[in-house]
């Protein structure tokens, strides 16, 4: 699986977005990009995930640029449950073979 | 849905006692995954298995490690003995097999004294 770069730590202000930018230039054209967040002492959790268009749901947005070497996932109106690490990963097709391989991810404070 | 289960949520051992975890998958999940967890090395992947058999278990650091699934609902992570550097937090997930959507449990943190 190809490898990611994130910034290892990120501010935001309630009610702002959040823009979280993820380095994926090795990424294959088959493989998806993923993101999971793990807030302090709980399991990770599962955010989205995209190939080369850009995705929507209820917690975030992933933007997925055209040569796909990177990705940004927007959180449209921060609040401070949404402090966290953020992970941005990059997996092959969807296939009972393929696994996740978290980095570092960003950690993201938000404040009041 | 109840999620992923693990127990216990907390262990303390002494050195040289055998741990065992458990976990129980979500309802009609068919692969599961043991994670570990340290500030150290971040978060590991150990073992995972696809329909209760064992897929890839290159992560599981020494034969110290055993991981069983005799069936569809229930999972093992056995320690056995354990030391110092075992302690870590555990996680556990389960996923439909192909998904890329893992759901985690709130895992187990373990301090081996």
């Amino acid at each position: 699986d190809a490898k990611t770069t994130q910034p290892p730590s990120m501010d935001c202000a309630e009610g702002r977005a959040a823009n979280l930018p993820c380095n994926h230039s090795t990424i294959s054209g088959n493989e998806y990009v993923y993101w999971y967040r793990q807030i302090h002492s709980q399991g990770p959790q599962y955010i989205i995930h995209g190939l080369k268009n850009n995705e929507t749901n209820e917690m975030a947005s992933l933007i997925i640029t055209e040569d796909r070497k990177s990705s940004t996932l927007i959180l449209p109106h921060a609040t401070l449950r949404d402090t966290a690490v953020y992970y941005c990963i990059v997996r092959a097709p969807n296939s009972g073979y393929s696994t996740l391989t978290f980095g570092k991810g960003t950690m993201l404070l938000v404040s009041p | 849905d109840a999620g992923v289960i693990q127990s216990p949520r907390h262990e303390v051992t002494e050195m040289g006692q055998e741990v065992t975890l458990r976990c129980k998958p979500i309802s009609g999940h068919n692969s599961l995954f043991w994670y570990r967890q340290t500030m150290m090395r971040g978060l590991e992947l150990l073992i995972y298995f696809n329909n209760n058999v064992p897929i890839d278990d290159s992560g599981m650091p020494e034969d110290r490690f055993s991981a069983k699934m005799p069936n569809a609902s229930f999972s093992t992570l056995k320690i056995q003995p354990s030391e110092p550097r075992d302690s870590a937090v555990y996680f556990c997930a389960s996923s439909l097999m192909g998904s890329g959507e893992q759901f985690f449990g709130p895992g187990t943190r373990l301090t081996v004294l």
